[in-house]
C-alpha cells in the first residue's frame, strides 16, 4: 500500500515549459524530501521541507508544503533536458522511509 | 569519500540459488536501508536498521535476510530466489533519528534477474 501518491505519474514536455507534480498523503507528516533519479542512478536528495505552508528553491524549482502538511509540489519553470529522471517525494513513519510510486519527467529538447 | 557502495552492480541467479548484495557506508551513519525498485514503481523497503546489532522489517520482507554486524556494512542475503525477485536493488544510507534522519543517501544499484 502506498502512504504516498504521486501525481502525474509521467510527464512530457517540451524544453521550456513549466510543470508541476504532486505528492499527496491522507495523514500528515513531520517532513517532506523531494529525490530525483536518472536512469541507472541511485535517487538523489533535492529538497526537505519542514514547516506547513513551506516554500523551499532549488534555482528552477520551487517546492512547496501545504498547510496542512499533507501534500507537497514540485514547480519547475523553464524546464531543460536535464530535468528529465523520476522525481520521488519520500517521507518518514516511524523508523521507515517510505516513498510514493514517483512521476517520471521527461523534457524534450 | 566513497559514499555508499554495492556490489555487485549486475547478478543473474537461477531460481533456487542464493546469494548476497553487499552495502557498505564510509560516512559513520546510523540508519541504512535497502529498497527493491521494480518497473514504473517507486521505491519499496525490504529491511532497515537503525544501528549496529538492531535490523527491522519494512514493507516487503519475505525471502529476505539482513544483518547488521558493523555501522559501515549491511548486506542483504537473498535466500532461495524467485522470478519475483527480479528487480533493481536500492542501499540506503542517514544520520539516524534526527537531524538529518530523512535525507538518505542512496548507492548506485544491484540490477538482479532470476531465471
Amino acid at each position: 500500500t502506498q502512504l504516498l501518491e504521486q501525481s502525474p505519474q509521467f510527464l512530457s514536455i517540451q524544453e521550456g515549459e513549466n510543470l508541476t507534480v504532486y505528492c499527496n498523503s491522507s495523514s500528515v507528516f513531520s517532513s517532506l524530501q523531494w529525490y530525483r533519479q536518472e536512469p541507472g542512478e541511485g535517487p538523489v536528495l533535492l529538497v526537505t521541507v519542514v514547516t506547513g505552508g513551506e516554500v523551499k528553491k532549488l534555482k528552477r524549482l520551487t517546492f512547496q508544503f501545504g498547510d496542512a502538511r499533507k501534500d507537497s509540489s514540485l514547480h519547475i519553470t523553464a524546464a531543460q533536458t536535464g530535468d528529465t529522471g523520476l522525481y520521488l517525494c519520500s517521507k518518514a513513519a516511524g523508523n521507515k522511509l517510505t516513498f510514493g510510486g514517483g512521476t517520471r519527467v521527461l523534457v524534450k529538447p | 569519500n566513497a559514499g555508499v557502495t554495492q556490489t555487485p552492480k549486475f547478478q543473474v541467479l537461477k531460481t533456487g540459488q542464493s546469494m548476497t548484495l553487499q552495502c557498505a557506508q564510509d560516512m559513520n551513519h546510523e540508519y541504512m536501508s535497502w529498497y527493491r525498485q521494480d518497473p514504473g514503481m517507486g521505491l519499496r523497503l525490504i529491511h532497515y536498521s537503525v544501528g549496529a546489532g538492531i535490523t527491522d522489517q519494512g514493507e516487503v520482507p519475505n525471502g529476505y535476510n539482513v544483518s547488521r554486524s558493523t555501522t559501515e556494512d549491511f548486506p542483504l542475503r537473498l535466500l532461495s530466489a524467485a522470478p519475483s525477485q527480479t528487480s533493481v536493488y536500492f542501499c540506503a544510507s542517514s544520520r539516524g533519528p534526527g537531524v538529518g534522519f530523512y535525507e538518505q543517501y542512496f548507492g548506485p544499484g544491484t540490477r538482479l534477474t532470476v531465471t
